[in-house]
């Protein structure tokens, strides 16, 4: 079975800019969490979709946003990026009832 | 609100020592705890959770409620148990894994 996968792997973009990262979970999966790990803060939930409505949120500003599609591949928007977005984004998929998380590698995003 | 606190950035210990890595945790109802572990360059993955309490490579970790910990714990070090453990707590079906600042071992010989 695939694993979670996450594109493109690493992102360099500019101040103001804005970007989409795409995740595409486990054959199954209906969850689909997002999380920014950075070396300061380690991992902080952004939001979860499951069956294509967000169930959860974090407290993230809503340049943040997310959507997740009906084969629950699951995209997360950033607009207007800051210095401070650069990190690790990393997406994790499971059946969505409690049971462990699954995770991608991650994309890194360094913002210029 | 659900909170998991993690005090030690860095725990370095030699091998064959014991470990113990603390978790915190704040939440008013009935949690569930888990233990994931990142090894270097590696995704990050499940090690433990409490209610299959269970001990995965050597590893183990019980929750306290009275004192609100779920620490883990292992009895001899080894060197591959080098790598990044994160806390992380769930309250509930439904609800989001929030994951404490985690804890980087470095085991030496």
């Amino acid at each position: 079975k695939a694993g979670v996968t996450q594109t493109p792997r690493y992102l360099i973009k500019t101040r103001g800019q804005q970007v989409t990262l795409s995740c595409s979970p486990i054959s199954g999966h209906r969850s689909v969490s997002w999380y920014q790990q950075t070396p300061g803060q380690g991992l902080q939930f952004l939001f979860e979709y499951f069956s294509e409505t967000q169930r959860n949120k974090g407290n993230f500003p809503g340049r943040f946003s997310g959507r997740q599609f009906s084969n629950s591949r699951s995209e997360m928007n950033v607009s207007t990026l800051e210095l401070g977005d650069s990190a690790l984004y990393l997406c994790a998929s499971s059946l969505g009832g409690g049971e462990k998380l699954f995770f991608g590698s991650g994309t890194q995003l360094s913002v210029l | 609100a659900q909170r998991v606190t993690q005090p030690e950035k860095l725990l370095s210990v030699f091998k064959g020592a014991p470990v113990e890595l603390k978790c915190n945790y704040s939440y008013s109802g009935s949690p569930e705890l888990f233990w994931y572990v990142q090894y270097s360059r590696q995704r990050l993955q499940l090690l433990l959770r409490h209610i299959s309490r269970e001990s995965i490579k050597g590893f183990t970790a019980d929750l306290n409620k009275g004192e609100t910990s779920f620490h883990l714990k292992k009895p001899f070090a080894q060197e591959e148990d080098s790598a990044m453990y994160y806390c992380a707590l769930r309250g509930g079906a439904g609800t989001a894994l929030i994951f404490g600042k985690g804890t980087t071992l470095s085991v030496s010989s």
